[in-house]
């Protein structure tokens, strides 16, 4: 059975740093692409960012490029999304999810974890 | 970016009636070389992830009921419920994956009327 749990949520000042963590199993994981999608209380859905499956790719929405890393370590099932210089509209839950191979759509998502930015 | 855009922003339809919720893309998400419509649809229920219920814009997932189809091509999609349950009542996004930035429709609540 496919299982993403994400990890590492919580409430941060502005400005600051989070790192959140996503440990993936019942599938080989760097066979696949995988992305990160977010939504803040009461709104939709915004893709983030994806990395491709040896990592050596990675795409972002322009909201978050040069504030966030995609990144993932293969060895031990995880996808990772460092945020740094976080800002109150980055409150939202936070999904990984697995890329459907083909094309980027998504049967498979975590849970979410939060994450609240205030001061 | 591919703006994608739903209508209507919500729908309040009976049990047993049809539901038909539209999604337009700013360009065409049809690619050439494969004929491929590059269009999602999800389902979200409250405090839970996103499900995939429609991918190429037609093919519908393993395990959805077949009250739910998705037609259309190129920038104008359309995503319907044959016959409402009480279980349809969500909020339904579109989504193209037709280039990066993936994007999303902003949404289309559905309600029981």
């Amino acid at each position: 059975e496919v299982q993403l749990v994400e990890s590492g949520g919580g409430l941060v000042q502005p400005g600051g740093s989070l790192r959140l963590s996503c440990a993936a199993s019942g599938f080989t994981f760097s066979r696949h692409w995988m992305s990160w999608v977010r939504q803040a209380p009461g709104k939709g859905l915004e893709w983030l960012a994806n990395i491709k499956e040896d990592g050596s790719a990675k795409y972002y929405v322009d909201s978050v490029k040069g504030r966030f890393t995609i990144s993932r370590d293969n060895a031990k099932n995880s996808l990772y999304l460092q945020m740094n210089s976080l800002r109150a509209e980055d409150t939202a839950v936070y999904y990984c999810a697995r890329d459907r191979s083909g094309g980027t759509c998504y049967y498979y998502w975590g849970q979410g974890t939060l994450v609240t930015v205030s001061s | 970016d591919i703006v994608m855009t739903q209508s209507p922003d919500s729908l309040a339809v009976s049990l047993g009636e049809r539901a038909t919720i539209n999604c337009k893309s700013s360009q065409s998400l049809l690619y050439s070389s494969n004929n491929k419509n590059y269009l999602a649809w999800y389902q979200q229920k409250p405090g839970q992830p996103p499900k995939l219920l429609i991918s190429w814009a037609s093919t519908r997932e393993s395990g959805v009921p077949d009250r739910f189809s998705g037609s259309g091509s190129g920038t104008d999609f359309t995503l319907t419920i044959s016959s409402l349950q009480a279980e349809d009542v969500a909020v339904y996004y579109c989504q193209q994956y037709y280039n990066t930035p993936i994007t999303f429709g902003q949404g289309t609540r559905l309600e029981i009327k």
